[in-house]
């Protein structure tokens, strides 16, 4: 069965510093991996995904992630954290077709970026 | 996302009554999900339909059923609420490739009392 670990519950950075967001996931086959973001009281918004290619995925909002197959992870990451980027993250992972698209989430890291 | 909407947008019920949740989406996808979030726990798939007469049941469908009345509406129904139900439900959609996101709803706050 495929499953996500986000290892940090929340992130704290300061504005303007780097952020980033670990995720680490595992499959059996190969992976499709997904970041999603929530702004409270809001849905998931889709920020970026992988799905075959270049390791380095540029997504919405400034924010970029790097697929390592051999560590298994697709850590999300921004050069220059804004306040705004305050929210709860969600790495995801969905095996192929055969697996049905389902897909499986970590459990969320909180980001607080402090002025 | 205004593609896809989900009503009440907040229910308080009590414990044994019938609760239904209602989805709509206007971006004509087939494919449509049920989830389940809990703090600490991410979101959790309840059912999926692939299309109207393809119902599938999720990770944590104990509990819940649901109906795909068309291609646009997808229902969840708690037929008896209990407290541990209590949570933020949200329905999502996508194409049929599996290569692309899923779109999701605002989001259903439940509580049960």
């Amino acid at each position: 069965a495929q499953s996500v670990a986000q290892p940090e519950d929340q992130v704290n950075v300061a504005e303007g510093n780097p952020l980033t967001v670990k995720c680490t996931y595992s499959v059996s086959g190969n992976p499709y991996l997904f970041w999603y973001v929530q702004y409270p009281n809001r849905g998931l918004q889709f920020l970026l995904k992988y799905i075959t290619g270049d390791n380095l995925v540029k997504g919405s909002y400034g924010f970029e992630a790097e697929f390592n197959k051999s560590q298994t992870s697709f850590h999300l990451k921004k050069p220059s954290a804004l306040v705004s980027d305050s929210a709860l993250y969600f790495c995801a992972v969905r095996e192929g077709r055969a697996a049905g698209n389902k897909l499986t989430f970590g459990g969320g890291t909180r980001v607080l970026v402090k002025p | 996302d205004a593609d896809v909407t989900q009503t009440p947008r907040n229910r308080i019920t009590k414990t044994g009554k019938r609760i239904m949740l209602e989805c709509s989406q206007t971006k004509g996808h087939d494919r449509m999900y049920w989830y389940r979030q809990d703090p600490g726990l991410g979101l959790r798939l309840i059912y999926y339909s692939f299309d109207v007469k393809d119902i599938n049941k999720g990770e944590i469908s104990d509990g819940y059923s649901v109906s795909r009345q068309a291609q646009a509406k997808f229902s969840l129904s708690l037929e008896s609420a209990i407290p541990n139900q209590t949570a933020l439900y949200f329905c999502a959609t996508s194409d049929p490739t599996g290569y692309n996101e899923q779109f999701f709803g605002p989001g259903t706050r439940l509580t049960v009392l």
